[in-house]
């Protein structure tokens, strides 16, 4: 089992629609998590940290359920722009190295 | 910007060269990250670098090596280049103490042909 597993995609939706990604870790141990953000041959840059009670960043909206090892993002009122990769990550303490999901591709379509 | 860069931004070697990149962390941070990423793929950790020593390995042969110098700017070496180690590689650095928040350099893209 992969440590962490995100929806393959790709999502192709309309401009103003909801979309919701979707991970799971494996390792209980795990303690910060994150969204990133990669657009096209460019390099990953953070999008939200995700905790335990949710939290919202304008459009964007992140929850961690601990018990069932799972993080979700949830992007409301698409745009054009926000068309990127967008990469689940999880660290397990300090120093310990960042570990990302394999990314789901978002197509935003006019 | 993060205030990372990475030297060159592209490069193309063959086969059984040796290739070796370049790393400049912000200002302030102590902690080098280097991480593959391949077409399709999330980026996969080689090592990390602190205060000059390797501080942490993924599964990467021996024949991934890496330095730190006291100025905590890092170089990334790869021996005997095969063709799968064509990939993104990304480098990050982070601030004393808070190891989870890694900035990310533009990253140098490496074609093995």
């Amino acid at each position: 089992r992969k440590e962490v597993e995100q929806d393959p995609g790709p999502f192709n939706v309309p401009e103003g629609a909801t979309v919701a990604f979707n991970c799971t870790y494996s390792n209980s141990a795990s303690q910060s998590f994150f969204w990133y953000r990669q657009d096209c041959r460019k390099e990953p840059k953070l999008l939200m940290s995700v905790y335990s009670s949710g939290n919202e960043d304008g459009r964007f909206t992140a929850q961690l359920n601990r018990a069932s090892q799972y993080i979700s993002l949830l992007i409301r009122d698409s745009k054009l722009s926000d068309s990127a990769t967008y990469l689940c990550v999880v660290n397990i303490a300090g120093n310990t190295p960042l570990v990302f999901g394999k990314g789901t591709r978002l197509s935003v379509i006019a | 910007e993060t205030g990372v860069t990475q030297s060159p931004t592209h490069l193309i070697k063959t086969r059984g060269q040796q290739v070796t990149l370049r790393c400049s962390s912000q200002s302030g941070h102590n902690t080098v990250s280097w991480y593959q990423q391949a077409l399709g793929q999330g980026p996969q950790f080689i090592f990390q670098y602190y205060r000059e020593e390797e501080n942490g390995r993924g599964n990467f042969p021996p024949r991934f090596s890496g330095l730190q110098f006291p100025n905590y700017s890092s170089e990334l070496n790869v021996n005997a280049l095969e063709l799968d180690d064509s990939a993104l590689y990304l480098c990050a650095s982070s601030p004393p103490d808070r190891g989870r928040e890694q900035y990310f350099g533009p990253g140098t893209r490496l074609t093995v042909t």
